[in-house]
């Protein structure tokens, strides 16, 4: 069974601080890594994806993958009140359909 | 662009009914669309894809003859959920793909089952 782990939380970062947002899976065949963010009572939607090992940065966001690790996380730079989401990671192990693997999602709440 | 609209956002029904959702890609052609359903406080649970003129796949526990995936089109998908009963009130979302495996989300529908 393919597992993507996530810390519930509530996450609470004052405004201006640097949110740091974990992600583990189970499937060492992962090739793709994707960050969603849902407001309550919101669809997902995308934030960035991630391949390759290393840093991906997007405006204020950066995404870190280890795939030795099995590790995916995001990091919100300047984090803002309108940032507070539960944000889901979610990974494809590839093949010819393309399924997502959600984790639970982690609840941030950044306070004024 | 990649916007996915879903109507009706949100329906109440009797029990015993059917209810049709409709999934479509406003301006790209979904070559893969799935539908997911997520109850309160809980992840997205992905419920079936389905290819433009091939029967869905649907996962496992997922009864195929109650929710029918019709993907007619390159941008329609619909969910109908047949004989709804109240245990089927749910957030149904669809997403849709035109490059793999990036996928972007409808605004999801709000079932409410009565």
């Amino acid at each position: 069974q393919k597992e993507v782990e996530q810390n519930s939380g509530p996450l609470s970062v004052p405004e201006g601080a640097i949110a740091s947002l974990n992600c583990t899976y189970s499937d060492r065949g992962s090739q793709s890594f994707f960050w969603y963010r849902q407001y309550s009572g919101k669809s997902p939607e995308l934030i960035m994806f991630i391949y390759s090992n290393g840093d991906k940065e997007d405006g204020r966001f950066t995404a870190q993958l280890n795939k030795a690790s099995q590790y995916v996380s995001l990091l919100i730079r300047d984090s803002q009140p309108s940032d507070s989401a539960t944000y889901l990671c979610a990974v494809s192990s590839g093949g010819s359909n393309y399924k997502l693997t959600f984790g639970k999602g982690t609840l941030l709440t950044v306070n004024p | 662009g990649a916007v996915v609209s879903q109507h009706p956002s949100r329906v109440i029904c009797k029990s015993g009914t059917s209810v049709k959702i409709e999934c479509r890609s406003l301006d790209f052609q979904a070559t893969t669309m799935f539908w997911y359903r997520q109850f309160p406080k809980q992840s997205l649970m992905l419920m079936a894809t389905s290819n433009e003129g091939s029967k869905a796949t649907y996962e496992q526990g997922v009864e195929k003859d109650k929710f029918l995936i019709n993907h007619a089109s390159l941008t329609l998908s619909t969910l109908t959920v047949t004989s709804a009963h109240p245990e089927d009130s749910s957030f149904y979302i669809c997403s849709a793909s035109y490059s793999g495996e990036t996928q972007y989300f409808g605004p999801g529908t709000r079932l409410l089952v009565l």
